[in-house]
């Protein structure tokens, strides 16, 4: 793979279930990013990480949680989904400090909570 | 708080007219802005804008910043109905993105 790998691409979930979308990058980039996104409202950021290790809240971060156990893998939980949470989330990736020409973006996973 | 705004929301042209995309930012600690364009799935990279005045070119896409007035413009010459998506505006601050909502361009053949 080269870039961010997203999944799934989309999911139907009932609503309370809790459910986990993965992310994984082979660039080697320190910073990554979860954003949902939502007709009329852009992209807004749910949870961020800087490095490995650390991990930090965006926007809109109630609801989701999120960890950084190794470089490549960022993981982000619905501990018990609700029908707001319907969205479209791209996890993104950029190296050290945002300097990098502009941030690699997953291709993303459509959620619908129903 | 740091917000990005972006005018028009929407736009229909035909193939062949020039389009002019605003993007108004307020950005604690500004680094840079970013533009993307958006089809189908993933936002994929435009222009990333560091200094004033300095315009950007690729191809029929060309971008400037303004950083005294906090904008900046995106504009597609000779319109082809490819160039249709959202097109995105962000600002740096720290580490982090600020998304306007998008413009969506519509081109007609």
């Amino acid at each position: 793979i080269a870039g961010i790998t997203q999944a799934p691409t989309s999911q139907i979930l009932a609503a309370g279930r809790r459910m986990t979308l993965r992310c994984t990058q082979d660039m080697r980039h320190n910073a990554m990013y979860w954003y949902r996104q939502d007709l009329g409202l852009g992209l807004r950021l749910i949870h961020y990480s800087n490095t490995a290790g650390t991990t930090g809240k965006g926007e809109v971060p109630d609801g989701y949680s999120v960890s950084r156990a190794n470089t490549d893998d960022f993981p982000l939980t619905l501990a018990s989904a609700v029908p707001s949470q319907t969205s479209v989330y791209f996890c993104a990736s950029s190296a050290t400090g945002g300097a990098s020409y502009g941030y690699t973006f997953g291709s993303g996973t459509r959620l619908t909570v129903v | 708080e740091d917000k990005v705004v972006q005018s028009p929301l929407s736009l229909v042209v035909h193939e062949g007219d020039t389009v002019t995309l605003n993007c108004s930012y307020e950005v604690t600690n500004f680094r840079s802005l970013l533009w993307y364009k958006q089809e189908k799935k993933a936002p994929t990279f435009l222009f990333m804008l560091t200094s004033s005045g300095i315009e950007k070119k690729s191809g029929r896409l060309s971008s400037i910043l303004d950083k005294k007035e906090l904008f900046s413009i995106l504009n597609i010459t000779a319109t082809q109905t490819g160039d249709s998506a959202v097109y995105l505006c962000a600002g740096i601050y720290g580490n982090k993105l600020v998304f306007g909502a998008g413009t969506i361009l519509r081109v007609k053949s």
